[in-house]
């Protein structure tokens, strides 16, 4: 069974950073894409980026960018996001997602909440 | 970038009932529209891919149809457990979008 645990989560200062790391198990990771989807308290998805499988490519929504960086160890079957100069409007449950690239969003994960507040 | 406008944002029906759920597209997203179902403090999940193709272990009651701008999502006959919002998304451009969902309530 293919699963996906984040971690990293958290509160964190407007202007602040955390980084954000997805383990996987049961698959072999460096095959698959991998995406970051969050979802604000109460709102709809949004999709955050997309990491290519051996990790040559990056892609981030025009909210994030400059701002997170999407990253991946594949000999860890780690997925990352370093998330810098947080906004409020950052606050949101940040879900690991296998896929993205050329596949759907087949396998999620719980997600880890972060809070930006003072 | 691709908007996606999920109709109707809600929709009341009873168990046993069909349920018609729409998604239009801004511009072409050929057939690479994908569905996904969010029950209350859940994850979300995969229910069509590429327009109709259901996911692994996902009921024949959920269909999916349509192509270029837009597309439409069925459930045959509504079980207790559908009730949920539901999400449509994009991957033929980026960024990758997501419409704004449509919850389906019991009457």
């Amino acid at each position: 069974e293919v699963q996906l645990l984040e971690s990293g989560g958290g509160l964190v200062q407007p202007g602040g950073s955390l980084r954000l790391s997805c383990t996987a198990s049961g698959l072999t990771f460096g095959n698959y894409a991998m995406t970051w989807v969050r979802q604000a308290p109460g709102k709809g998805l949004e999709w955050v980026s997309t990491i290519s499988g051996i990790g040559d490519l990056t892609f981030y929504a025009d909210s994030v960018k400059g701002r997170f960086t999407t990253s991946r160890d594949n000999s860890k079957s780690t997925h990352y996001l370093q998330m810098d100069s947080l906004r409020a409007e950052d606050t949101a449950v940040y879900h690991c997602v296998k896929g993205g690239h050329d596949s759907p969003y087949d396998i999620w994960g719980h997600g880890t909440m972060i809070t930006v507040s003072s | 970038e691709i908007v996606l406008t999920q109709s109707p944002a809600t929709l009341f029906l009873s168990p046993g009932e069909r349920a018609t759920l729409s998604c239009r597209a801004s511009q072409s997203v050929s057939s690479y529209l994908a569905w996904y179902q969010q029950k209350p403090g859940q994850t979300p999940r995969l229910l069509i891919y590429d327009a109709f193709n259901r996911a692994t272990g996902i009921p024949a009651r959920f269909s999916g149809s349509g192509s270029g701008t837009d597309f439409t999502l069925t459930i045959s006959s509504l079980e207790p457990d559908d009730f949920a919002i539901y999400y449509c998304q994009q991957r033929r451009n980026w960024p990758r979008t997501f419409g704004q969902g449509t919850k389906v309530e019991i009457k």
